[in-house]
């Protein structure tokens, strides 16, 4: 069955420096993956989506994620940022390759400091 | 285009009592879906549903939930008799359905319930 883990429930950095969100994902085959944010009283937005067209997905405000399958990885990462990346991260996963029910991780809550 | 719209947005309510939650998808969008997270989980499926018809309602947690989508268009969710179990927040989100590039899943803010 597929599954999500997101590494690290709170992750904290100051404006201007990288952002690295991790996610490891369990598939018996090469899985669409996506990452979803939720900023406070907003719905859950789509940051990008890997559907196995390329590794290096890029996806809205800066955000971009590398599928590794030797690692079964697909870590959320940003150069540098910004006050308002401030909101939780949500690694995702479709149930048995399809789109109709989604699979999501616990939730990585991302705090910018200035 | 309006978004996917959930009301109420917040509902507080006491042990025993009945709530309805309401969502209106995407205008176009035939495909449905709810989930829920309770306190310190994860986000989970409930159910899916296709126009009017139930896809999957595999996640739903117990007979005192009933979901709803009369005429294909908004759908309600109601809890009776509700427990101190269910608080957590509901999302609701729709698709405009199969394919390359319908298939993505569009989310309301949610309706975050509390049962005293």
């Amino acid at each position: 069955a597929q599954s999500v883990t997101q590494l690290d429930s709170h992750v904290s950095v100051s404006e201007g420096t990288p952002v690295l969100l991790r996610c490891n994902y369990s598939s018996s085959y090469s899985p669409s993956l996506f990452w979803y944010v939720q900023h406070p009283n907003k719905g859950l937005q789509l940051l990008l989506k890997y559907t196995s067209a390329a590794t290096l997905v890029k996806g809205i405000n800066g955000f971009e994620a590398e599928f590794k399958k030797s690692e079964t990885s697909f870590h959320l990462t940003k150069p540098s940022a910004h006050m308002s990346d401030a909101a939780e991260y949500f690694c995702v996963v479709p149930f048995s390759g399809g789109y109709n029910k989604l699979i999501f991780g616990a939730g990585t809550r991302l705090a910018v400091h200035p | 285009e309006a978004g996917v719209t959930q009301f109420p947005s917040h509902s507080v309510i006491e042990k025993g009592q009945t709530v309805t939650l309401r969502c209106d998808p995407i205008s176009g969008h035939d495909n449905l879906y709810w989930y829920r997270r309770v306190m310190g989980k994860e986000i989970k499926f409930l159910l899916h549903f296709v126009k009017e018809s139930k896809q999957d309602e595999s996640g739903m947690p117990n007979n005192r939930f009933l979901a709803e989508r009369t005429g294909g268009t908004y759908s309600t969710l109601k809890v009776q008799p509700a427990e101190l179990e269910d608080s957590g927040v509901y999302f609701c989100a729709s698709s405009q359905g199969q394919g390359w590039g319908k298939n993505i899943q569009y989310f309301g803010a949610g309706t975050r319930l509390s049962v005293l």
